[in-house]
């Protein structure tokens, strides 16, 4: 199976921030990789799809990055919303996927 | 509009059994790759299951194979989850996913959830 390995599992930033949040697949996926946003008490929202495809409605201050093992998530420019946990997903081994640990952005 | 809503979650005993649903609408249901997502209390999420539009293809993760059953009934536009033998670590708010037309392991539009507790 792919194990897909977030890391940190939580990072902290200010408002204005540019923010960028790493996910690392165990073997090579192409580009194969989403982007979820989770905020307490909500279901995850889909942002980043195909690695770096902008899911329709999510601000342009997100951008997705990378393909094979490595990949990045990146807010341009942090908003008081966006603090959040963030996973990675791949989508590569048809039907089994997995997700990232998450990562945790916190108002610093 | 996409809507996903999910039923049948509750309070068990260690070793009974539940069945999850999830009642779609606003897309063509029988045209879409579905799942289930778990989340553990505090953890994070956990793909446990998913079946393609025509039932011919399902995926289980290794937690739950042989203890889970994942079907769908395209007339009934729904999706089900059959949970048998239920383990504490089974305790979870349990998703159901829409897959993309592209690529049905990408998940773009999620459920709230529902909560099954297993407890003695």
């Amino acid at each position: 199976d792919i194990q897909m390995t977030q890391s940190p599992s939580s990072l902290s930033a200010s408002v204005g921030d540019r923010v960028t949040i790493p996910c690392r697949a165990s073997q090579n996926i192409s580009n194969y990789l989403n982007w979820y946003q989770q905020k307490p008490g909500k279901a995850p929202k889909l942002l980043i799809y195909a690695a770096s495809s902008l899911q329709s409605g999510v601000p342009s201050r997100f951008s997705g990055s990378g393909s094979g093992t490595d990949f990045t998530l990146t807010i341009s420019s942090l908003q008081p919303e966006d603090f959040a946990t963030y996973y990675c997903q791949q989508s590569y081994n048809t039907p089994r996927y997995s997700f990232g640990q998450g990562t945790k952005l916190a108002i610093k | 509009e996409v809507q996903l809503v999910e039923s049948g979650g509750g309070l068990l005993q260690p070793g009974r059994s539940l069945r999850l649903s999830c009642a779609a609408s606003g897309f063509t249901f029988s045209d879409y790759a579905m799942h289930w997502v778990r989340q553990a209390p505090g953890k994070g999420l956990e793909w446990v299951s998913g079946i393609s539009w025509n039932s011919n293809s399902v995926g289980y993760a290794d937690s739950v194979k042989g203890h889970f059953t994942i079907s769908r009934d395209n007339a009934k536009n729904s999706l089900y989850l059959q949970v048998n033998s239920l383990r504490t670590e089974d305790t979870a708010l349990y998703y159901c996913t829409k897959g993309t037309m592209v690529r049905g392991g990408d998940f773009d539009h999620w459920g709230q959830g529902t909560l099954v507790t297993v407890s003695s």
